[in-house]
């Protein structure tokens, strides 16, 4: 079965400082890996998502993620983090060729400090 | 992307009442979702809505708890019958559009009394 493992349940920054937030999965076959962030009281906006080719993916706000088969990870980064990034983000994993079974990880809650 | 209602935005219910909830697209989808959030937790899929036919559930879930509509390929509801306060979350809908990527509309935030 899939699973989706975000090991920061919370992380406080500086404006200003870069972040990371750290994804690990578990499947069997290539996934297809989403970031969403979630901001207090709105659902879920999509950031970014890697289905093939280039690991280093763009998304919007400024954020990309990178993909390490060999680590099953997708760490979402940004450079230069503003007090609007403040919200909890979502990892999710998926199999090719489907969206439908879609897997979240636990979120880790981004805290940004003026 | 896809652009996603839902309604209401949020309820107060007493228990053992139930709520219907709307999701509205704005373009015909093959595929719409419905998942659960409970408080401090991540998303859990409730069910797929599909269009002419039953819904698909996921395990712990089942149709006279949450029975689903599904009566054209823009619409759904997602109804919590005989609530009780367990059943406090936000529910959110989803679409899958182009390139296998699901869309997710604002959500509904219900609080059972």
């Amino acid at each position: 079965a899939q699973s989706v493992t975000q090991p920061d349940i919370h992380i406080t920054v500086s404006e200003g400082a870069s972040l990371e937030l750290r994804c690990n999965y578990s499947y069997g076959a290539t996934p297809y890996l989403f970031w969403y962030v979630q901001s207090p009281g709105q659902g879920l906006q999509l950031l970014l998502k890697y289905f093939s080719g280039d690991t280093l993916v763009q998304g919007i706000k400024g954020f990309e993620a990178e993909f390490k088969r060999s680590q099953s990870s997708f760490n979402l980064r940004k450079p230069s983090v503003h007090w609007s990034d403040a919200a909890e983000y979502f990892c999710a994993v998926g199999p090719s060729g489907s969206a439908r079974q879609l897997t979240f990880g636990s979120g880790t809650q981004l805290t940004v400090l003026p | 992307s896809a652009v996603i209602s839902q309604k209401p935005s949020r309820d107060i219910c007493q228990r053992g009442t139930s709520l219907t909830i709307q999701c509205q697209v704005d373009s015909q989808v093959t595929m719409m979702f419905w998942y659960r959030q409970q408080p401090g937790q991540s998303l859990t899929l409730i069910a797929t809505a599909n269009q002419g036919s039953e819904a698909t559930y996921e395990s712990g879930f089942v149709i006279d708890k949450f029975p689903i509509s599904r009566p054209n390929l823009t619409f759904s509801t997602l109804t919590v019958s005989n609530m009780s306060p367990e059943d406090s979350s936000i529910y959110l809908c989803s679409v899958r559009k182009v390139a296998d990527t699901q869309y997710f509309g604002p959500g509904t935030r219900l609080t059972v009394l």
